[in-house]
C-alpha cells in the first residue's frame, strides 16, 4: 500500500539548535514529496516539495528537506530553531496512481523552547 | 492569484441536525478539490475529492456526502449529524498536475 509514516509523535528542540523532522515513504515509482505545517486552529500551510532534481530542497521559513531515495526518506531541517516553529508538521507523498490524491503522514508535533 | 474560501470556521451542531459546509475556490478554473478532516489535533484523512463538476469520490464510507454543483464549488454535507462527526474538516484545491495543493483555513465542527 502507498504510505508515508512520521516516526516521532513530538520532537523537542532548544531555540537555536538543528531542528530534525523525520518521514519515510512507500510508493511506487518516482514520489512527489510535500511538507506542510499547521498552526493551531488553522489550515495547513506549503513549505516545501520535491517533484525532481536537487535532493535538497529549500523552502519557507529557513526549512529544507533532503530526498534519500535509498533510505526512502524525506526529512524536514532547519538550522537553528525559533520557538515560532513550534506547530504540526504533515508529510505527504502524491498518489503514484491516482494523482489527484495526496497521502498524508499522522503529524509531529514541534516544540521549541526558548 | 489563486484563493480559496471556507466557510464558516467554526460550528457547533446538534446530533440529528443537518450540515452543509462550503469551499470556494477563485483564481483558477477546472481545480481538483478535496474535503480532508482531522481529528484530535493529528492525522489528515481524505474523505471525497473531485476533479469536475458533478464527480465525486469518496474515499471511507460515513455519514457525510459532498457535491460540486459549480466548477469551483465544494460543498460538504449531512443529513443528520452524529457525535462521531466532529473534527476539523479541510478544504484544498490542486491543478490537474498534483504538484501544488492549497488548503482553505478549515472548519471546527462540534457536535454535541
Amino acid at each position: 500500500a502507498q504510505s508515508v509514516a512520521q516516526p516521532e509523535d513530538q520532537v523537542n528542540v532548544a531555540e537555536g539548535n538543528p531542528l530534525t523532522v523525520k518521514c519515510t515513504y512507500s510508493v511506487s515509482g518516482n514520489p512527489y514529496l510535500f511538507w506542510y505545517v499547521q498552526y493551531p486552529n488553522r489550515g495547513l500551510q506549503f513549505l516545501l516539495k520535491y517533484i525532481t532534481g536537487d535532493n535538497v530542497v529549500k523552502g519557507s521559513y529557513g526549512f529544507e528537506a533532503e530526498f534519500n531515495k535509498s533510505q526512502t526518506s524525506f526529512h524536514l531541517k532547519k538550522p537553528s530553531a525559533l520557538v515560532s516553529d513550534s506547530a504540526l508538521y504533515f508529510c505527504a507523498v502524491r498518489h503514484p496512481f491516482n494523482t489527484d490524491k495526496l497521502i498524508f503522514g499522522t503529524g509531529t508535533r514541534l516544540q521549541v523552547f526558548p | 492569484s489563486q484563493t480559496i474560501h471556507q466557510w464558516p470556521a467554526t460550528l457547533v451542531q446538534p446530533v440529528g441536525s443537518p450540515l452543509s459546509l462550503e469551499c470556494t475556490v477563485e483564481g483558477t478554473s477546472n481545480p481538483n478539490l478535496y474535503w480532508y478532516r482531522q481529528a484530535a489535533g493529528r492525522g489528515l484523512q481524505l474523505l471525497f475529492y473531485s476533479v469536475g463538476i458533478g464527480q465525486i469520490s469518496s474515499e471511507v464510507p460515513q455519514n457525510l456526502s459532498a457535491s460540486r454543483p459549480q466548477d469551483r464549488q465544494f460543498i460538504l454535507s449531512s443529513k443528520k449529524l452524529l457525535l462521531s462527526d466532529s473534527g476539523f474538516y479541510l478544504c484544498a484545491w490542486s491543478i490537474g498536475t498534483g504538484d501544488s495543493y492549497t488548503f482553505g483555513s478549515g472548519t471546527r465542527l462540534t457536535v454535541v
